[in-house]
């Protein structure tokens, strides 16, 4: 049980297509994070979430559109993807906003985008 | 900026051998973070071991233990008794500890490790 929880675990889409990536965490934290990973490079961060509030927003294209309802549930909405967008989307949580701090990491989103 | 490097893309470990995974970055900062996570098939990414500079001490966790040379730069991972569970890509992580976007981490491009029988 790894306590962040990632759906769908595959996603398909059309370059057309509207989706989202859900992300829920049962371990009372209070920062929530998108990580994109792509083959053979770095993790790249693309938002973080601290009690709600985004407060990282890392040059992600406006067709990526971060939610955080609440503390425990961040969603990341998907329009007018590109190709070069099909990636591992991956979820992670953490007790603050904190320096030193452990990630608790989701098993992530493999998007492919046609 | 900061930025980590693996320079080895994949190794490979019999069973019950002992292998070591290379890490250096580059950062003008004198304090800061290092980590190993490991993401095993299932994706899910785990925290192994986590190093903070100021700390001469080399960490250690069970059969995982770092090299961490701060002039140089440069943090290994050595796995002891490799077991056919420790097959995964690891990734070597740097951490500001400066607040603010500096917060984030900065990973490497992983190194991919198999174990044989």
């Amino acid at each position: 049980e790894t306590g962040v929880t990632q759906t769908p675990r595959h996603l398909v889409m059309g370059m057309t297509n509207k989706k989202s990536l859900k992300c829920e965490q049962h371990l009372g934290h209070n920062a929530m994070y998108w990580y994109k990973q792509s083959a053979k490079k770095p993790l790249e961060l693309m938002f973080v979430y601290s009690l709600e509030e985004r407060v990282e927003n890392n040059s992600v294209p406006s067709r990526f559109s971060p939610e955080c309802p609440n503390s425990s549930h961040l969603f990341l909405h998907l329009h007018t993807l590109q190709p070069e967008d099909s990636a591992l989307y991956l979820c992670a949580s953490s007790p603050q906003w904190f320096i030193g701090e452990k990630l608790f990491f989701g098993s992530g989103t493999q998007l492919s985008v046609l | 900026a900061q930025t980590v490097t693996q320079s080895q893309p994949e190794m490979s470990v019999q069973e019950a051998e002992t292998v070591t995974l290379s890490c250096t970055y580059d950062t003008s900062e004198s304090d800061y973070y290092l980590f190993w996570y490991k993401q095993p098939p299932s994706r899910q990414m785990i925290l192994v071991i986590r190093q903070e500079a100021y700390k001469q001490q080399n960490a250690t966790e069970n059969r995982f233990s770092v090299n961490f040379q701060k002039a140089a730069k440069s943090f290994s991972l050595k796995i002891s008794d490799s077991q056919l569970g420790d097959a995964a890509m690891y990734f070597c992580a740097y951490r500001s500890s400066s607040g603010g976007t500096a917060s984030k981490l900065t990973f490497g491009t992983g190194t991919r490790l198999q174990v044989t029988l």
